[in-house]
């Protein structure tokens, strides 16, 4: 079954201080990976994407994630966590060839000060 | 720019009643696609409609159902409201119906079934 798991309901962590998030899919083939923030009152908005080619993707704010093959993970990452970055993240999978896209439930961010 | 925006923000209906839900996508944009998020979950899939057509739907009952018009924004309806249905309904318009495009959401629908 095609699935998106985001163990971690929520983190905690100190301004300036490194970031990451975990995500895990269970898919047939490799699909297209993408992560969303979601502040309060807000829409998703989307952070980066992964499509194919390198493994290691840019997005907007600072962010960026790694997808490994081996591990079926494509976590976030950011060096240095600004209050700003609060939020609801989520990620995302969607098959090649469809757009029934699937969400994880989301890892809740708290950036202490 | 206006980016997608939904009507109403928020709602309040009885179990058995009908409710409908509106969207208009980001300009320049001709494919809208809806989800229901239920508290603490990501959101989930409905149907996306392109060229006033559903052309693919997520597992939802027929009470789900929806409308694109020519000016590309569109409409949820959902019958025979349930308690479970309460949830915020999030729509996103992209341009074209591949999924490598980039979604842009609305800021949602928040519906309580009481």
């Amino acid at each position: 079954a095609q699935s998106v798991t985001q163990p971690d309901i929520h983190i905690t962590v100190s301004e300036g201080a490194s970031l990451e998030l975990r995500c895990n899919y269970s898919y047939g083939a490799t699909p297209y990976l993408f992560w969303y923030v979601q502040s309060p009152g807000q829409g998703l908005q989307l952070l980066l994407k992964y499509f194919s080619g390198d493994t290691l993707v840019q997005g907007i704010k600072g962010f960026e994630a790694e997808f490994k093959r081996s591990q079926s993970s494509f976590n976030l990452r950011k060096p240095s966590v600004h209050w700003s970055d609060a939020a609801e993240y989520f990620c995302a999978v969607v098959g090649r060839g469809n757009n029934d896209m699937r969400f994880g439930a989301g890892t809740r961010l708290t950036v202490k000060p | 720019d206006a980016g997608v925006t939904q009507s109403p923000t928020h709602l309040i209906k009885t179990r058995g009643q009908q409710v409908t839900l509106r969207c208009s996508p980001k300009s320049g944009h001709d494919t809208v696609s809806w989800y229901q998020q239920a508290l603490g979950q990501g959101p989930q899939f409905i149907f996306q409609y392109y060229e006033e057509e559903e052309r693919q739907r997520g597992n939802f009952p027929d009470r789900f159902s929806g409308h694109q018009f020519p000016n590309y924004s569109s409409e949820l309806n959902v019958n025979a409201l349930l308690l479970g249905d309460s949830a915020l309904y999030l729509c996103a318009s992209s341009y074209g119906t591949s999924n490598t495009e980039t979604q842009y959401f609305g800021p949602g629908t928040r519906l309580l079934v009481l």
